[in-house]
């Protein structure tokens, strides 16, 4: 079955530290891979993707993930964290209908 | 603007009053989608849609309806709501079933059932 792991439900940093979001997946064939952020009261934003090409992803607001297909993961990362960075995360890869499979979200607390 | 609209944007109703939450999109997507976000689940996709007249149930379809009569609208209608029901709603589209393009979401409905 095709399945998504955000093994943390809430990851904490100081400010100007860098942060990363881990996620995992399980998915037959290529992974379509996506990063969404969900700020209060708002619907989910996307923030980057991975199709295929190069590993590093680069997406907005400074974030960038990296496809590791041996680790089958795809962590967030943004080198210097911002309070306005504090959101809901989540994780989703497309499984072979083109249904998007979300993780269980993970939640970025950045401290000041 | 490119986006995703949903109406209302909070609900509180009782047991057993049909209601209907509409979602609109002005992109001129063929794909349309709901999901219900709870803590500790994540989404999950309720019913999709792939085109006009074109809808399939998603991982959690029971209790919901929807329905496709026009290409940016995709109304869900709960018949007869029920407590474990009160969840947050979203509505998303996207260019069509294989695309590759960016899914986009609407602000959410929070629905609450008594």
């Amino acid at each position: 079955a095709q399945s998504v792991a955000q093994p943390e439900d809430q990851v904490n940093v100081a400010e100007g530290n860098p942060l990363t979001v881990k996620c995992t997946y399980s998915v037959s064939g290529n992974p379509y891979l996506f990063w969404y952020v969900q700020y209060p009261n708002r619907g989910l934003q996307f923030l980057l993707k991975y199709i295929t090409g190069d590993n590093l992803v680069k997406g907005s607001y400074g974030f960038e993930a990296e496809f590791n297909k041996s680790q089958t993961s795809f962590h967030l990362k943004k080198p210097s964290a911002l309070v306005s960075d504090s959101a809901l995360y989540f994780c989703a890869v497309r499984d072979p209908t083109d249904k998007l499979i979300f993780g269980t979200g993970t939640r970025l607390q950045v401290f000041p | 603007e490119a986006q995703v609209t949903q109406n209302p944007r909070y609900l509180i109703t009782v047991t057993g009053k049909k209601l209907t939450v509409t979602c609109s999109q002005n992109m001129n997507h063929e794909y349309m989608s709901w999901y219900r976000q709870d803590p500790g689940l994540g989404l999950r996709q309720i019913y999709y849609s792939m085109n006009v007249e074109v809808t399939d149930k998603g991982d959690v379809p029971e209790g919901y309806k929807v329905s496709r009569k026009e290409k940016r609208n995709f109304p869900l209608i709960l018949e007869s709501p029920s407590p474990n029901q009160t969840s947050l709603y979203f509505c998303a589209s996207r260019t069509d079933k294989s695309s590759t393009d960016t899914q986009y979401f609407g602000p959410g409905t929070r629905l609450t059932v008594l």
